[in-house]
């Protein structure tokens, strides 16, 4: 099962948006709607930010919003915040009942 | 507070085996998918592993198939990850997480991690 694609790196200044592409297949992104999103910083585990595609967890700000089609996912972090620095990585369910992560992307705050 | 404590790590030789636990307090381990997924410092996620909440069944990564088996004992809350056939390629921090998901990745609640070195 191969990773799904993310570029490895984006950036925007305080209060612009970024954001991040998580491309897969026909067999797991584009199969389920079972994408999801981590946040992870230095040392920490990660963090569930999004899930279902679009559902944030409790807690989790409304800044952070995601989509999909086709065989793309996409997050965008809006107002972005010091805070928001950190490792953003994908996730799906695939066909093969496995789960398949991407491979991060450094979100780098001006 | 929802928490998952895992342990086990360590040094071990090439071919050697280890044996991982994660304990969970706060929620009810029953009721959850659980995975392992694994990271090496500096590097992305990998899932590994993950098994129903009634232990029927589970699936593993081509990566460790074959190696790696998962269990659980949900009268003691705890979730296992024997390894054996161990490779230097299996040196990561190593988490164990729930699915509030019904086993779709949706990790929502992750330990601190345990570190696996396989060294000779």
């Amino acid at each position: 099962q191969s990773a799904l694609t993310q570029p490895p790196s984006a950036s925007g200044s305080p209060g612009q948006s970024v954001t991040i592409s998580c491309t897969g297949t026909s067999s797991d992104v584009g199969a389920y709607n079972y994408v999801s999103w981590f946040q992870q910083h230095p040392g920490k585990a990660p963090k569930l930010i999004i899930f279902e595609v679009t559902k944030r967890p409790s807690g989790v700000p409304d800044r952070f919003s995601a989509s999909k089609s086709g065989n793309t996912a996409s997050l965008t972090v809006s107002g972005l915040q010091a805070e928001d620095e950190a490792d953003y990585y994908c996730s799906s369910y695939t066909a093969n009942y496995m789960v398949v992560f991407g491979g991060g992307t450094k979100v780098t705050v001006l | 507070e929802v928490q998952l404590v895992e342990s086990g790590g360590g040094l071990v030789q090439p071919g050697g085996s280890l044996r991982l636990s994660c304990a969970a307090s706060g929620l009810t381990f029953s009721a959850y998918w659980m995975h392992w997924v694994r990271q090496v410092p500096g590097k992305g996620l990998v899932w590994v592993s993950r098994i129903r909440p009634d232990g029927s069944g589970s699936n593993y990564a081509d990566s460790v198939k074959g190696r790696f088996i998962i269990s659980r004992d949900n009268a003691k809350n705890t979730l296992f990850l024997q390894m054996s056939s161990l490779r230097v390629e299996d040196t990561a921090v190593y988490y164990c997480a729930r699915d509030r998901v019904a086993g779709s990745g949706s990790l929502d609640v992750w330990g601190k991690g345990t570190t696996v070195t396989v060294s000779s």
